[in-house]
This record gives structure tokens, sequence and C-alpha cells, in this order.
């Protein structure tokens, strides 16, 4: 059973860096065909894809954050880390870490963490 | 991002059908999948490829496609549906979701 848990700051001060970290267990980030994922919600508000680094160590990243984003694997700790710079209190959500896996050729999340609450204040 | 319209909120009696609409310019030429989301939970896979229901989801959920259109219908709703459903779909390489659906059996 693969399980995922974010880790870091629940605090951030403005302007600052949002620094993550997702720890994966009961699987390795470098076997099978997989997106390790990052999305967020905002309180009261609907999901945003962020961005996700894939098994070959490739990433993408949502347009409209993409200035901002870094997405990395740390295969060595099976991790894998978000870093949101020039934070504002629009940032202020919960985050979580996803896996998507290829369902006949197409990606679906399977596999969430509980979310972390991430507030940008001073 | 890519951009998926769902209605925001939909009450339905226990026992009645609900159905969940999602739609986006060019989503005909896509899959969606639908997300359950309960207060204080993370999202769960309910449909995945416009149609599919994973292993260990009850029956009452189905979805479908017409056009540019897809939708979640629960059949026979229970108390336990109630929850926010979330439509996705991938636009080159990108995630886009739903704003979300607000689903309340009452």
């Amino acid at each position: 059973q693969v399980q995922l848990q974010e880790s870091g700051p629940g605090l951030v001060q403005p302007s600052q860096t949002l620094s993550l970290t997702c720890s994966v267990s009961g699987g390795s980030i470098t076997s099978g065909s997989y997106y390790w994922t990052w999305i967020r919600q905002p309180a009261g508000k609907g999901l945003e894809w962020i961005g996700r680094v894939y098994t070959s160590g490739s990433t993408h990243y949502n347009p409209s954050l993409k200035s901002r984003v870094t997405v990395l694997a740390d295969t060595s700790k099976n991790q894998f880390s978000l870093r949101l710079t020039s934070v504002t209190a629009a940032d202020t959500a919960v985050y979580y870490c996803a896996r998507a896996a290829s369902w006949s050729g197409y990606f679906v999340f399977d596999y969430w963490g509980q979310g972390t609450l991430v507030t940008v204040s001073s | 991002s890519f951009e998926l319209t769902q209605p925001p909120s939909l009450s339905v009696s226990p026992g009645q059908t609900a159905s969940i609409t999602c739609s986006a310019d060019s989503l005909g030429d896509k899959y969606a999948s639908w997300y359950q989301q309960r207060p204080g939970q993370s999202p769960v896979l309910v449909i995945h490829q416009d149609t599919k229901r994973p292993s260990g989801i009850p029956e009452r959920f189905s979805g479908s496609k017409s056009g540019n259109t897809a939708t979640l219908t629960i059949s026979g709703t229970q108390a336990v549906d109630e929850a926010d459903y979330y439509c996705q779909a991938w636009d080159s390489g990108t995630a886009g979701f739903g704003g979300g659906t607000k689903l309340t059996v009452l």
C-alpha cells in the first residue's frame, strides 16, 4: 500500500519561499510510470494542480505558477519536493502531494497525502 | 490551465438520482475523471476514463459523456454521498480541475 505524507512549515512570511516535502512509502518513486504531483486547495475553494515530476525526472508545471514553482525528486530519500517562491496571501492553502498512475494509458490520481495547511502571513 | 465548468451545488433527497455535469471546450477529445472529497478528507477517485469505476467504488456511481460535457451520476443517493465532487482532465500534460460541486443529501 503506497502512502504519501507531506511535511514542512505551516507558516511562511510574504515574499519568502514555501518549501514542502512529500515522503513516499510502500513503493519507490523511481519505479513504474508515475507523475509525482502537488495540488493545492484554498479554504472553501477547489483543487488547483501545481505541477509534477515524472519517474524519469522530467517536470511539468501549471502555466499560471510556472515562474515561481519547482518540483524535484530526491530518489535517495524516496521523496519529492515543492518550492514556491515569492509567496503572497493568495498562496495560503492546503497542499496535497499525490501520485498519478497510468491506468490503461491514462493518468489518474490514485494515492493522495492527507494534506498540509500552509498559511502565508507576517 | 485547462478550465472545466461545474455547477457549484446540487441538492437531492435520499434515494434519488444526482447528476453532476462538467463541461469544457474540447472535453470530447479528452477523458474525464471524477473525485469525491468529503469534509476534511483528501479526494478519492470515483470514475476515470469517462465511464470506468475503480474497484471498491459502489455501483451506484457511474459516468458518461456527450460531446464536451461529462456527467457523474449517483443512483439511489445515500447520506454518505454528501461531499464535494470534482471533475478532472488532462490537456497538454497539464491537469485541470473543475470548480467542484457540493452535493447535499437532504
